[in-house]
């Protein structure tokens, strides 16, 4: 079983680049959310989806873009990488309602922007 | 507004001994759900427990089990007889069903002295 799985697993980006993160999921899940986590921080939400072709703007939307094109996949585009977007990402994805509403996440993507 | 507050950075706890976690959340819907997360060294992140805030009763699975106060806005974890293996980050979570945001708190690193 794959579950939940990011594309790519490492990255370094110079300033101004751009990059796409994948996720994919195999759970037929409604609700497909992306995280990046800092030191001390805890995860902070940047975007999340509650269905295919929708998207909302979580805590720290600001430099993120993000699609869901189709129900297996949310994608979150860098447009102009800076460095204060180096972190680790995380995705995850949970059904939508009460039933097994936990969560299931990817295994992190490591960006850093020089 | 922080929705989930962790106030205990770290903590150190003797092997064998019990432990509690503690978390706050702040929320205006009636329906929602809290979740505990545990990050090992090595970055994935495993679901622990769920509670929803219709449950009347106290989730336990294992030795986890959640101390839901609604009255008090908190769901503490409580692990029972700790082990070197739940040395780890903890995340406290909250979804809230109106919005579908899943939030996540700062998180407590637990470390298990043999």
């Amino acid at each position: 079983n794959a579950g939940v799985t990011q594309t790519p697993k490492f990255r370094v980006l110079k300033t101004g680049q751009s990059m796409t993160l994948l996720c994919a999921q195999d759970m037929n899940h409604e609700y497909m959310y992306w995280y990046r986590q800092d030191p001390g921080m805890g995860l902070r939400l940047i975007h999340y989806s509650v269905g295919e072709g929708t998207t909302a703007k979580g805590e720290v939307p600001d430099g993120y873009n993000v699609s869901r094109l189709k129900k297996q996949n949310f994608l979150l585009g860098l447009e102009s990488a800076a460095p204060s977007q180096t972190s680790v990402y995380f995705c995850a994805s949970s059904y939508g309602g009460l039933r097994t509403p936990e969560a299931f996440f990817g295994q992190g993507t490591r960006l850093t922007v020089v | 507004a922080q929705k989930i507050t962790q106030t205990q950075p770290g903590m150190f706890v003797q092997e064998k001994e019990a432990v509690t976690l503690d978390c706050t959340y702040d929320t205006s819907d009636q329906s929602y759900g809290l979740f505990w997360y545990k990050q090992p060294s090595s970055g994935e992140m495993i679901f622990l427990i769920y509670q929803g805030s219709y449950d009347e009763q106290n989730a336990t699975e294992g030795r986890y089990s959640l101390n839901f106060q609604k009255a008090r806005k908190s769901a503490n974890l409580v692990i029972s007889a700790s082990q070197l293996g739940d040395s780890a980050m903890y995340f406290c979570a909250m979804r809230e069903f109106g919005n579908e945001k899943l939030t996540f708190g700062t998180g407590t690193r637990l470390t298990i002295i043999p």
